[in-house]
């Protein structure tokens, strides 16, 4: 079980918007560490989507934006595109774990 | 272009072992924590290792403790992975990753290699 609880799934048309939540715990959100976010498209390696919760890095569309909230956070996708399709992750640190952890990953549809 | 290709990866036999290798380009490896991250159908990504910069120091999954070795040649700009005692479980794609970011529980992974099959099989 991991760390850090996503969807297993969500879905949405072209042009809508999605949300994809991530639920951690005091020992690792809720501790104030950043959460990350990667997108992982098929046969591909995985991408670096957001950034320290909130940060784009450069080449990432504005679609793409990440919250951050107590022991929470959220990435959000606006105006879905069929190129979108793909597993995303968040990521964060754990103390009591003592290493970085990994939400299960949430598998985007668009239909 | 910063760039990480892993090689080292193929079946071995439960209780086998190993070495995996990851040569950096394009950016000054001895300066960036680096950190092994696995893949598996079933259960997404998960953090292997790491070692910061200089090599002295390293912090392990709880899963691979004990089993394996992380360390880094940075005169070669290589990082290694070491994999004793192997499992059925730790079949997976192992990414070669660069961390990024100014304190270690902030860190994140801004550079992928694509990944090297391990299988562990009979």
């Amino acid at each position: 079980q991991s760390a850090l609880t996503q969807p297993p799934s969500v879905s949405g048309a072209p042009g809508q918007r999605v949300t994809i939540s991530c639920t951690g715990s005091s020992s690792n959100i809720g501790a104030g560490h950043d959460v990350h976010w990667y997108q992982h498209l098929p046969g591909a390696a995985p991408k670096l989507l957001i950034c320290a919760n909130i940060n784009r890095p450069s080449g990432v569309p504005d679609r793409f934006s990440g919250s951050k909230s107590g022991t929470s956070a959220s990435l959000a996708i606006t105006g879905l595109q069929a190129e979108d399709e793909a597993d995303y992750y968040c990521q964060s640190f754990d103390s009591s774990l003592n290493g970085w952890v990994f939400g299960g990953g949430t598998k985007l549809t668009v239909l | 272009e910063v760039q990480l290709l892993e090689s080292g990866g193929g079946l071995v036999q439960p209780g086998g072992s190993l070495r995996l290798s990851c040569a950096a380009s394009g950016f000054m490896f001895g300066s960036y924590a680096m950190t092994w991250v696995r893949q598996t159908p079933g259960k997404g990504l998960e953090w292997v290792s790491n070692i910061y910069g200089g090599g002295n120091d390293a912090t392990y999954a709880d899963s691979v403790k004990g089993r394996f070795t992380i360390s880094r040649d940075n005169s070669k700009n290589t990082l290694y992975l070491q994999m004793n005692s192997l499992r059925a479980e730790d079949t997976a794609v192992y990414h070669c990753v660069k961390f990024r970011g100014g304190t270690y529980y902030n860190y994140y992974m801004d550079v992928w290699g694509k990944g090297t099959t391990v299988t562990v099989s009979s």
